[in-house]
């Protein structure tokens, strides 16, 4: 069990332009989730797969973002024409609930930290 | 929906004296789970404590139990003994028993700051 571990750890972008970012999770975990997680604030759910299906988007996550978890492992999270707003800490959690329910925690990254100047 | 509050933006303590950091919740459904997660600077949440709400006894993880109070919608966590280490923002978090996605819905934090 290696952790959930996610790259870039900072990213400096000029609004305008796209980035993407990608999430590992923990190699048996067959859920992952993205959340965002803004200065002084509490993560803020933005999506969710089960296996390589995403099954719940947010609201929060417009129209300029994109996820995806092509073979079912890690996953990817773009933020096209990025804009100042979208500066925040994106942090990414795995979790299986085999035989354990709702009582597992999830697993989070270490996060990737965006800037848009 | 569930909401979670936590109305304490700072808490200072002394090392080793304990502290309570509060969470209060709002939901509709009869079986949920309480978390709390830690998170130092470096920036990842940390696992700390799990109460279902059907749980008779209140959790207890170390140096960490959790006041679980039903009737007033309240999961306070108590950390005994604190630790220079301890300095860091903790989360409450809750996850509703009708929610399928089992995701996660997180308080806007308390941070802990432990006095030497």
């Amino acid at each position: 069990d290696t952790g959930v571990s996610q790259n870039p750890r900072h990213k400096i972008t000029k609004r305008g332009q796209n980035v993407t970012f990608r999430c590992d999770p923990i190699s048996e975990h067959n859920r992952l989730y993205w959340y965002r997680q803004t200065l002084g604030q509490g993560p803020e759910f933005l999506t969710y797969f089960q296996n390589e299906a995403q099954l719940e988007k947010s609201r929060l996550l417009s129209d300029r973002f994109s996820a995806e978890r092509p073979k079912g492992s890690f996953s990817t999270l773009e933020i096209q024409r990025t804009e100042q707003g979208d500066s925040a800490m994106y942090l990414c959690a795995s979790s299986s609930h085999e035989g354990a329910g709702g009582r597992s925690p999830l697993h989070f990254g270490n996060g990737t930290r965006l800037t848009v100047t | 929906a569930q909401k979670i509050t936590q109305t304490q933006p700072g808490m200072f303590v002394q090392e080793k004296e304990a502290v309570t950091l509060d969470c209060t919740y709002d939901t509709s459904d009869q079986s949920y789970g309480l978390f709390w997660y830690k998170q130092p600077s470096s920036g990842e949440m940390i696992f700390l404590i799990y109460q279902g709400s059907y749980d008779e006894q209140n959790a207890t993880e170390g140096r960490y139990s959790l006041n679980f109070q039903k009737a007033r919608k309240s999961a306070n966590l108590v950390i005994s003994a604190s630790q220079l280490g301890d300095s860091a923002m903790y989360f409450c978090a809750m996850r509703g028993g009708m929610d399928s996605s089992y995701k996660l819905i997180f308080g806007s934090g308390t941070r802990l700051l432990v006095r030497p």
